[in-house]
């Protein structure tokens, strides 16, 4: 089914572990984003990429890494997860920059313990 | 940097009453502006934009004008349903801002309607 969609939904590691999180869009948007959202917080940016191989820092880079071979895939990787990481992760796309409608994945629910 | 600021929740009315949710923003450029809706156990999804001065955006009831001398975008609808619980966000696209491209999003408002 086109959209855009996010693995694993839920995910419980230990502190110190590497984790990655998954994000597919099947319509070929150039811009893809990566959220996370956090009570009293709203939603923050972590990485974003306007095409492939390109990638910028958002409002909370640290502890995460992003990569974008593909444009339809971008995936977060915490290189050693703690438990400030534990969130739920958005990922989105928009076919524009400025003025653009973000989509936006169903989540993926992040604890460390 | 950009900014947008939320009424504080969470809301709750009864159904049928009367809604408004307050946002405000700072923008470096010329913003584009937008609410999300976040229905329970889901991601955002785009509830309505307006990208100039005066605009209005409306979608399922719902309105929002932009109000670029206040520095506003206000959510309003007229009579709630039920079905209208959820997680509401405005967001703003500045073409400004040193990483244009991105949309930055208030802290969000926890509507609950009453039947």
């Amino acid at each position: 089914d086109a959209g855009i969609t996010q693995s694993p939904r839920y995910k419980i590691t230990e502190t110190g572990r590497q984790v990655t999180l998954m994000c597919h869009q099947t319509w070929s948007h150039s811009y893809m984003f990566w959220y996370r959202q956090d009570l009293g917080h709203g939603l923050r940016l972590i990485y974003y990429s306007a095409a492939a191989d390109i990638t910028d820092k958002g409002e909370v880079p640290d502890g995460y890494v992003v990569s974008r071979s593909k444009t339809e895939n971008f995936p977060l990787t915490l290189e050693s997860a703690t438990r400030s990481q534990t969130s739920v992760y958005f990922c989105a796309s928009s076919e524009q920059g400025v003025g653009g409608e973000l989509f936006f994945g169903e989540g993926s629910r992040l604890t460390v313990l | 940097g950009d900014s947008v600021t939320q009424m504080e929740g969470p809301v709750t009315l009864s159904e049928e009453a009367f809604l408004t949710i307050n946002c405000t923003y700072t923008a470096t450029g010329y913003p584009s502006l937008f609410w999300y809706v976040q229905y329970p156990g889901e991601g955002l999804q785009l509830l309505l934009k307006a990208t100039k001065a005066d605009d209005k955006g409306s979608n399922k009831g719902f309105e929002a004008t932009y109000r670029k001398e206040t520095t506003s975008f206000h959510l309003e609808k007229g009579s709630v349903q039920v079905s209208d619980s959820a997680v509401y966000f405005c967001a703003l696209s500045d073409p400004g801002d040193t990483n244009a491209g991105k949309s930055t999003f208030g802290d969000g408002t926890t509507l609950t309607v009453k039947p």
